[in-house]
């Protein structure tokens, strides 16, 4: 099944560190997702992109849709222990009369302190 | 305003035996999902709901059944369990787009299901 590809799978990172993921796909989305899950958790949306290129930020969250509809990344400014979790992306198109969502893979991060 | 609601939050069967899984969003949302996530494979959808009366396949129904019972309810079953369903299932919703922000999906907390 479709998948996104997202990237890096992983991340150890000093607290105060910048972050940086990403997701691409072969095809396109008419709206990108963040998504962050915590253990024991479901996903909480951080930041929703409407239109090709748009740069949001929410907070130290700074997400942006690229300008092709087929990627999307996400950064993290000055990381902090509360930050750790899995980070999702999900590409989302409208067809059928209701929302497809594809997601990524997952980004662990975790933060040393 | 609980959102979306799952029951159990875990479980534990033999191969073979059947149950169902719960959801109830109160949000009055037309479409809700489920999805199963593994290791590695982050959410893959297994059935959906666009609106009560209608439910349809995603990537990975093969095992499962749903039911639409109302607005509120969308339950997923296992006929005949496998340990292959091991796995944290998640329900979801959201509402045909009124606005950009009605594309936003809301998750439940989701069921931890283990088959022995």
């Amino acid at each position: 099944g479709q998948q996104l590809n997202q990237s890096p799978q992983s991340m150890f990172i000093q607290e105060g560190e910048d972050v940086s993921m990403n997701c691409t796909s072969s095809s396109i989305f008419n709206t990108w997702l963040w998504y962050k899950q915590e253990p024991g958790e479901g996903p909480v949306l951080l930041i929703a992109l409407y239109k090709a290129g748009e740069l949001t930020s929410n907070g130290r969250l700074t997400a942006q849709f690229g300008i092709t509809r087929k990627d999307s990344f996400l950064n993290i400014s000055a990381s902090i222990p509360s930050d750790v979790g899995i980070y999702f992306c999900a590409g989302c198109s409208f067809a059928s009369g209701t929302y497809k969502y594809i997601f990524g893979t997952g980004t662990r991060l975790k933060v040393l302190a | 305003n609980a959102g979306v609601t799952q029951t159990p939050k875990f479980q534990v069967l033999k191969t073979g035996q059947s149950m169902t899984l719960q959801c109830a969003q109160d949000m009055n949302h037309n479409s809700m999902y489920w999805y199963r996530q593994d290791p590695g494979m982050g959410l893959r959808l297994i059935y959906y709901s666009a609106s009560e009366g209608t439910t349809d396949k995603g990537e990975v129904p093969n095992g499962y059944n749903v039911s639409r019972l109302n607005k509120r309810e969308f339950s997923l079953r296992l006929e005949s369990a496998a340990p292959s369903q091991t796995s944290v299932y998640f329900c979801a919703s959201t509402t045909p787009r009124v606005r950009a922000e009605d594309t936003e999906a809301f998750f439940g907390q989701g069921t931890r299901l283990t088959v022995v």
